[in-house]
């Protein structure tokens, strides 16, 4: 099956400092990717669907200014969480739509602990 | 919203089939139900996903009743590996739809 990367798999940041997680689709073009965030013993919510080459949309409740993201090419998107605090510690797990079959592949999630 | 209701939890034995159920008593004829598994700490894998007819592959069977209302997916001889939280999703065929998570079914396999 297609493959999705994120970079970093797992950080720890001090309060107030910014994060930058990147989402990759390896073998695959994706104009569509999503970010999710999970807290502990919830299910994922999504956070805001991106798409290469315009801005990103956000879901209800999700601050556009604090979670920055970026779709530059057809394989990157990244995610960057501003100024970041302890309620912000989640795990963040990206998404990438085929192109070509319209299917949805996941990233292995990137675990962000805010100190 | 999520369309699905799923029960919380199950057990099943090692070695034995494990059928999970799924109600998606809203479903529309252009939505698929698509069934993906989240191990611990990991992103979401896809299983299976059908319209209307039962669908197999290598991972499991995926049953849908003839009102297309409710679905179950089967996992035919479950090993500890298996264990998981499994998510029944609809979405629309052309998959322009988002992909929304519910509460899942928490299964654990037993040796």
């Amino acid at each position: 099956g297609a493959v999705v990367s994120q970079h970093p798999s797992w950080v720890i940041c001090k309060s107030g400092t910014s994060v930058k997680i990147e989402c990759r689709s390896l073998d695959f073009q994706a104009t569509t990717m999503f970010w999710y965030r999970q807290f502990p013993k919830q299910s994922l919510m999504l956070m805001a669907t991106s798409n290469e080459g315009s801005k990103a949309t956000y879901e209800q409740g999700v601050e556009k200014d604090k979670f920055l993201i970026n779709h530059a090419s057809l394989t990157l998107s990244t995610l960057t969480v501003t100024s970041a605090h302890p309620e912000d510690s989640s795990f963040y797990i990206c998404s990438a739509r085929d192109l070509t079959s319209g299917r949805q592949f996941f990233g292995p999630g990137t675990r962000l602990t805010v100190l | 919203d999520a369309k699905t209701t799923q029960p919380p939890s199950m057990d099943c034995a090692e070695g034995r089939a494990a059928n999970l159920p799924c109600n998606h008593s809203t479903i529309s004829g252009n939505e698929y139900v698509y069934w993906y598994r989240q191990i611990h700490s990991q992103g979401p894998q896809y299983i299976i996903h059908g319209l209307k007819n039962n669908e197999t592959n290598e991972m499991a069977s995926l049953i849908i009743t003839e009102d297309r209302k409710s679905s179950t997916l089967i996992l035919p001889h479950a090993t500890l590996r298996d264990t998981a939280v499994y998510y029944c999703i609809v979405r629309d065929i052309q998959g322009a739809q988002k992909l929304v998570f519910g509460q899942g079914t928490r299964l654990t396999i037993n040796p």
